[in-house]
């Protein structure tokens, strides 16, 4: 069966420092990868999404940047956060091609002092 | 744009009610949807996926319906149990060259009172 794993759970960090959380799926091959941003009180953002290793599409322009090394890792990464980066980060994955079931990881929680 | 709605945004009911949930989507050039449950704090759980060739799918007390040419699906809860208090959250999956992209609605908060 397949697993996907989010660290840290939570992390709180002051403005200006850099970010590095992790994503990766176990059980599976060639998944496609999502970060997606929940804000308290709001809907789920698409932020980055990966059909494939060093292929990366950009939702949102931001402060923000991922990173796919490896097949089953996905890195979402900041250089200088702000305050408005708090927030709810999911990592998901499903099989390629659009008619696939998407599964969630458990999240990290961010807040940025 | 696929644009992704869900009403209502907020719902109570007394517990043993059945209840409607709504989704709507502007683009109904869709390869799925899906319907997902959220714990405050947690990630998202699937329940159903229905696809764009299909009408409904059923798990246990819950059963979604899908209408493509309405653009709209509906999640059914039947004799609701405060364990089903959540967020319910729709997401689609668009046919065409941005295929692997999934769009949320804001979702449902769900309170089933005891």
């Amino acid at each position: 069966s397949q697993t996907i794993h989010q660290w840290p759970a939570t992390l709180v960090q002051p403005v200006g420092s850099p970010l590095s959380l992790e994503c990766t799926v176990e059980g599976t091959s060639n998944p496609n990868l999502y970060w997606y941003r929940q804000a308290a009180g709001r809907g789920l953002q698409l932020l980055f999404y990966s059909v494939g290793i060093g292929q990366i599409s950009s939702e949102v322009p931001q402060n923000l940047s991922a990173s796919r090394p490896q097949d089953r890792q996905f890195i979402l990464s900041s250089k200088k956060l702000l305050l408005s980066d708090s927030g709810f980060y999911l990592c998901a994955w499903r099989r390629g091609g659009g008619y696939n079931e998407q599964f969630f990881g458990p999240g990290t929680r961010l807040t940025v002092l | 744009k696929q644009e992704v709605t869900q009403i209502p945004a907020a719902l109570s009911v007394p517990e043993g009610e059945n209840l409607v949930l709504n989704c709507s989507f502007t683009d109904s050039a869709i390869y799925n949807l899906q319907w997902f449950r959220q714990d405050p704090g947690k990630g998202l759980t699937s329940l159903l996926l229905i696809q764009s060739s299909q009408r409904e799918q059923t798990s246990g007390r819950l059963n979604a319906s899908l209408d493509k040419s309405s653009g709209r699906s509906t999640l059914y809860i039947a004799a609701s149990q405060p364990g089903d208090s959540a967020t319910y959250l729709c997401a689609c999956s668009r046919t065409g060259a941005s295929y692997d992209k999934v769009i949320f609605g804001p979702g449902t908060s769900l309170s089933v009172i005891p």
